[in-house]
């Protein structure tokens, strides 16, 4: 199986402030990344596809890039409403894994 | 509005049985693959299942091959898990999750249903 670690597990930042997370796959996976969104007690959401491709609907604030083994998912001003748990999804082998998720607080 | 909603999910001893049914509206069910992915109590996200949208392609996590079975009803409109032998482990929020129309592989996971709970407990 494909391994995805993220990091950091969990990140504490300000109102206005830029946040990344990383995603390192174990081995290429081309594009096939996807980028979810979990808020507390609510099923994920989709926020990013195929690795860079922002999902109909969501705020451009939100953005994703890399490819091969290297990823990253970027807010470029946090808001109050972005307090959740973030998680990364290789589908470029079976079966598709998921990272272990960004747990992003307010400061 | 794409909805999906899943039901069936509670109490079972280990060893015992439990069926989860997911109901879909908003979208021509038929043309999507669909997917059961599962949540341990204030754990991460685990992909259990996936069935094309005619069925011809399945495919299972290890972690529940040989004791779960999707499967789907297109005139229901609705997807299915049996889920049997549960262990300890496969106590979690259970989600179903539409796939990509027209695909034969797992694409992503979009939109998700609310879930429902599955405690295996004696």
């Amino acid at each position: 199986d494909i391994q995805m670690t993220q990091s950091p597990s969990s990140l504490s930042a300000s109102v206005g402030d830029r946040v990344t997370i990383t995603c390192q796959a174990s081995q290429d996976i081309s594009n096939y990344l996807n980028w979810y969104q979990q808020k507390p007690g609510k099923a994920p959401k989709l926020l990013i596809y195929d690795a860079s491709n922002l999902e109909t609907g969501v705020p451009s604030r939100f953005s994703g890039s890399g490819s091969g083994t290297d990823f990253t998912f970027t807010i470029s001003s946090l808001q109050p409403e972005d307090i959740a748990t973030y998680y990364c999804q290789q589908y470029d082998n079976l079966p598709p894994t998921f990272g272990q998720g960004t747990k992003l607080e307010i400061k | 509005e794409v909805q999906l909603v899943e039901s069936g999910g509670g109490l079972v001893k280990p060893g015992g049985s439990l069926r989860l049914s997911c109901a879909a509206s908003g979208f021509t069910f038929s043309s999507y693959s669909m997917n059961w992915v599962r949540q341990a109590p204030g754990k991460g996200l685990e992909w259990v299942s996936s069935i094309s949208s005619s069925s011809s392609y399945i495919y299972y996590a290890d972690s529940v091959k040989g004791r779960f079975t999707i499967s789907r009803d297109n005139a229901k409109n609705s997807l299915y898990l049996q889920m049997n032998s549960l262990r300890a482990e496969d106590t979690a929020v259970y989600y179903c999750a539409r796939d990509k129309e027209y695909s034969s592989s797992i694409n992503w996971f979009d939109p998700w249903g609310q879930g429902t709970l599955v405690t295996v407990s004696s």
